[in-house]
């Protein structure tokens, strides 16, 4: 079945450092590729997305590529903020099927100032 | 500004006592899902409805049902809430799964407690 993989958490950041959050995935076809954010006490947000092999997904200075060939959906940030932290989560959606989001088990991010 | 509403944001109740929670949209989508997130976990989803078209994820608990009266709002009942059940419960809607890309949306969450 489908399935998702993230790097464990937490990731502990100084501010103004930079970011990857490993993310890989299983499925059949070519699913749509997504991350999301949750901050403390708070429901998810939808950050960034891609919906085909190559295309680049960004918002808000993150950034993920979706790559067919490794499986992969890495995000990205050049620099990042106290306000970064989060715990973000990596999610795909097949393209036909079911078409209910798979998550992946989310990782912590705490930037330090 | 068109969103997902969640009541209560924080739910208490004792083992074995039904309880419900709600949500509600004012974005006119067609469907609306419920997710459960344990904590430190990913969310799963329990179920959706397609307009009035209920699914059920096949290993979603019998004491785990749902309610959707009209388009806007969505009930989440929980039968016999064990310990187990404790969570934050996540609503989310969407446009419609058939589309290419079909974002969904998601409410704060209500944290469960069950004493």
């Amino acid at each position: 079945g489908d399935s998702v993989t993230q790097m464990e958490g937490p990731v502990t950041l100084s501010e103004e450092a930079f970011l990857t959050i490993n993310c890989t995935y299983t499925a059949t076809g070519y699913p749509s590729l997504f991350w999301y954010v949750q901050y403390p006490g708070e429901g998810l947000q939808l950050l960034l997305k891609a919906t085909k092999a190559d295309d680049k997904g960004s918002n808000k200075g993150f950034e993920a590529t979706y790559r067919k060939e490794t499986t992969s959906f890495h995000l990205e940030k050049g620099s990042v903020q106290v306000s970064d932290s989060a715990v973000y989560f990596c999610a795909l959606r097949r393209d036909t099927g079911r078409r209910a989001l798979t998550f992946g088990s989310g990782t912590r991010l705490q930037v330090q100032p | 500004d068109a969103m997902v509403i969640q009541n209560p944001r924080y739910q208490v109740t004792q083992f074995g006592k039904p309880v419900t929670l709600s949500c509600s949209q004012t974005l006119n989508h067609n469907v609306m899902y419920w997710y459960q997130q344990k904590s430190s976990q990913a969310p799963k989803l329990l179920f959706h409805y397609y307009d009035k078209d209920f699914n059920n994820e096949a290993d979603t608990p019998d004491n785990f049902q749902s309610r959707r009266p009209n388009t806007s709002f969505c009930f989440l009942d929980i039968r016999s809430p064990g310990l187990g059940d404790a969570a934050m419960y996540l609503c989310a809607t969407s446009r419609d799964p058939g589309l290419s890309v079909d974002e969904q949306f998601f409410g704060p969450g209500t944290r469960l407690t069950v004493l």
